[in-house]
């Protein structure tokens, strides 16, 4: 059974300023993904960025990033320029045998 | 156009009664999905359908039972609810029923069970 960890319930950063979300998982499997979801107020769940477990290259998109450790099972996530609407929750979550499992989320806060 | 849908966004009723929710996906994806987050946020799978045919059933009391009347549907009945039933609940579709895919998830069903 595959297990996603989220040990921080909650973070805070100031504005423009770069904050990292991390993650831990636990997994016998060779082939699966990895994902972070957003969870603004609005409950919308929205997908930030994913990575494919076999790229070695850690994925982009615009100010969110990843650091993907495959031996350490890690997979933390970084906001660079930290905006007020990135306040939200955050979870982190894996893929296999078409399967998500979600870590328990993290609350981050953007202050003015 | 919303690509994942659902009805009703809020739903209050009482113990015992019998509800439904309705799920709808416009991206011809063939694989949808039913999870459930509980009031401390923490979301788990409780169904999949890929093209009509069930492919994950969670643990779940058989007091839920999910129906997928097109590839483009899947609803999910609860009959007698139960206090411990209330929870956002969301659908989820993907282009199959591979790894690869993203899931895509709908607004959430807030059921509240008085």
């Amino acid at each position: 059974a595959q297990t996603v960890t989220q040990s921080q319930p909650e973070m805070s950063v100031q504005e423009a300023e770069t904050v990292t979300l991390s993650c831990t998982y636990d997994t016998s499997e060779n082939n699966y993904y990895l994902f972070w979801y957003k969870q603004p107020p609005s409950r919308q769940m929205i997908l930030v960025i994913r990575q494919e477990a076999y790229k070695q290259q850690n994925a982009t998109e615009n100010r969110f990033s990843v650091n993907f450790q495959k031996a350490a099972k890690s997979f933390s996530l970084k906001i660079s320029d930290s905006q007020l609407g990135d306040t939200a929750m955050y979870f982190c979550a894996f893929e296999a045998n078409s399967k998500l499992t979600f870590g328990k989320g993290i609350t981050l806060s953007v202050r003015p | 156009d919303t690509a994942v849908s659902q009805t009703p966004k809020y739903l209050v009723t009482q113990m015992g009664n019998d509800k439904s929710i309705k799920c709808e996906q416009n991206l011809g994806h063939d694989t949808m999905y039913w999870y459930k987050q509980d009031s401390k946020k923490f979301l788990k799978i409780m169904f999949s359908y890929n093209n009509k045919e069930l492919i994950i059933n969670e643990t779940v009391p058989n007091r839920f039972s999910p129906k997928s009347p097109d590839k483009a549907h899947l609803n999910l009945h609860i009959n007698s609810l139960e206090l411990g039933d209330s929870a956002v609940y969301f659908c989820a579709s993907s282009p199959g029923q591979w790894d690869q895919e993203t899931q895509y998830f709908g607004p959430g069903t807030r059921l509240l069970v008085l």
